[in-house]
């Protein structure tokens, strides 16, 4: 079975530039998160999807960041414009639905976002 | 926001003794569960502990919920220089649309000296 899939693994920009990311989840996981985790702390959750619609973005900063899920099956995180405490690893997970067998996060390897 | 609070923050034990984790949360949830994360990367799923469970093991690793006190604690047995990661609790709460909001703790950092 492929795994969570993400790229690209190291991205290094400026200030005020924007960034993109992409995930593409387990085949069938209806459940999609975006995670950002800041060195030392643990992971915040940034957005979830269920199939192609938002079900949770309440910690979102929408003023830069966006997110969509297409199809219901692949997605883009993106950050317009960067600032220096966008620095972080952002991680893409999906899950099966509650109560089935394997109820657990898959999470792919991140992508490590340096804002000089 | 974080969900749940670890303690400790780090710890050190000597290979072949026996590491505890403890995670606190503060709203009702569905489960629980425990994560591994080494050098910042990608998070490995650990055990999962529902909410009408009290222990649960796996391997050298036992967990126990108490909803009550909404805490949860991880013992890895006979620890291992390769246990050497950080370890992430995690909890769990459904909602009718069959999927769950799931919010991390702030971890433990866990060293194993060979």
């Amino acid at each position: 079975e492929a795994g969570v899939a993400q790229s690209p693994r190291y991205k290094i920009i400026e200030k005020r530039q924007s960034v993109a990311f992409w995930c593409n989840p387990i085949s069938g996981h209806a459940t999609l998160y975006w995670y950002q985790q800041i060195l030392g702390q643990g992971p915040k959750l940034l957005i979830q999807f269920q199939n192609n619609g938002v079900v949770d973005d309440s910690q979102l900063p929408k003023d830069r960041f966006s997110a969509e899920r297409l199809k219901g099956v692949d997605s883009t995180l993106k950050i317009q414009p960067a600032k220096l405490e966008d620095s972080a690893v952002y991680l893409c997970a999906s899950s099966p639905p509650v109560n089935s067998p394997n109820e657990k996060l898959f999470f792919g390897s991140g992508t490590q976002l340096s804002v000089l | 926001s974080q969900q749940g609070e670890e303690d400790p923050q780090a710890l050190s034990i000597q290979e072949g003794e026996n590491a505890t984790m403890n995670c606190s949360y503060k709203t009702s949830i569905n489960n629980l569960q425990w994560y591994r994360q080494n050098s910042g990367r990608g998070l490995v799923h650990l055990i999962l502990i529902r909410s009408n469970e009290r222990e649960k093991h796996s391997g050298r690793l036992r967990v126990t919920l108490d909803t009550s006190k909404k805490s949860s604690s991880l013992l890895i047995t006979a620890s291992r220089a390769a246990d050497t990661a950080s370890y992430f609790c995690a909890t769990g709460v459904a909602n009718s649309g069959g999927y769950q909001k799931v919010t991390f703790g702030t971890g433990t950092k866990l060293q194993v000296i060979p």
